[in-house]
């Protein structure tokens, strides 16, 4: 079974640094790779996804993460934290296998602060 | 704008008195998801309709129960609800061609059991 693990359930950062949340998935075929942000009391927006066409991949609101298989990794990254960043993100993982038909398995979320 | 729309966005209910939740598609999915998302956790996968094809989570409580009585409407009803049961509830929908397309969110429904 594929598992998603999020290191860190809260990060802090000030405006204008950079953003780091850190993603690892547990699969023997690498999975799809998806970042979602959810903002309070909302459903959740996808940031960017990873689908083996590209490993580094860029997503809204200047975000991007790279794919690294050795590392089986799926890092979200941004080079300058907004205040409007503050919100709680998503990485899910999806099989390749299945037709598109199965769920997302998420990790358990990282609560990004920024600070002013 | 297609969207997804979820209805009502705040429900509240008492203990052990059945409760309907809706969502429904402009999109014009194939598929349609419920995600059960307690405070401070990650969203779980309750179930699943692919066209009418019903797929259940093996672990999803025999109280939740699903309709879709249209490529448009998917219903989540709760039984007999219990404190537990609290949580946002999400809807979502995807084609399904493709494994790699995302799934687009509502904005949830906020169940609260008294």
């Amino acid at each position: 079974a594929q598992s998603v693990t999020q290191l860190g359930s809260h990060v802090s950062v000030s405006e204008g640094a950079l953003v780091l949340l850190r993603c690892n998935y547990s699969s023997s075929v690498p999975p799809y790779l998806f970042w979602y942000v959810q903002y309070p009391n909302q459903g959740l927006q996808l940031l960017l996804k990873y689908t083996s066409a590209a490993t580094l991949v860029k997503g809204i609101n200047g975000f991007e993460a790279e794919f690294k298989k050795s590392e089986t990794s799926f890092h979200l990254t941004k080079p300058s934290a907004h205040m409007s960043d503050a919100a709680e993100y998503f990485c899910a993982v999806r099989p390749v296998t299945g037709g598109g038909a199965d769920g997302l398995t998420f990790g358990k979320g990282t609560h990004l602060i920024i600070q002013p | 704008d297609a969207m997804v729309i979820q209805n009502p966005r705040y429900q509240v209910t008492q203990f052990g008195k059945p409760v309907t939740l809706s969502c429904s598609q402009t999109l014009n999915h194939n598929v349609m998801y419920w995600y059960q998302q307690k405070s401070s956790q990650a969203p779980k996968l309750l179930f699943h309709y692919y066209d009418k094809d019903f797929n259940n989570e093996a672990d999803t409580p025999d109280n939740f129960q699903s309709r879709r009585p249209n490529t448009s409407f998917c219903f989540l009803d709760i039984r007999s609800p219990g404190l537990g049961d609290a949580a946002m509830y999400l809807c979502a929908t995807s084609s399904r061609r493709g494994a790699y397309n995302e799934q687009f969110f509502g904005p949830g429904t906020r169940l609260t059991v008294l």
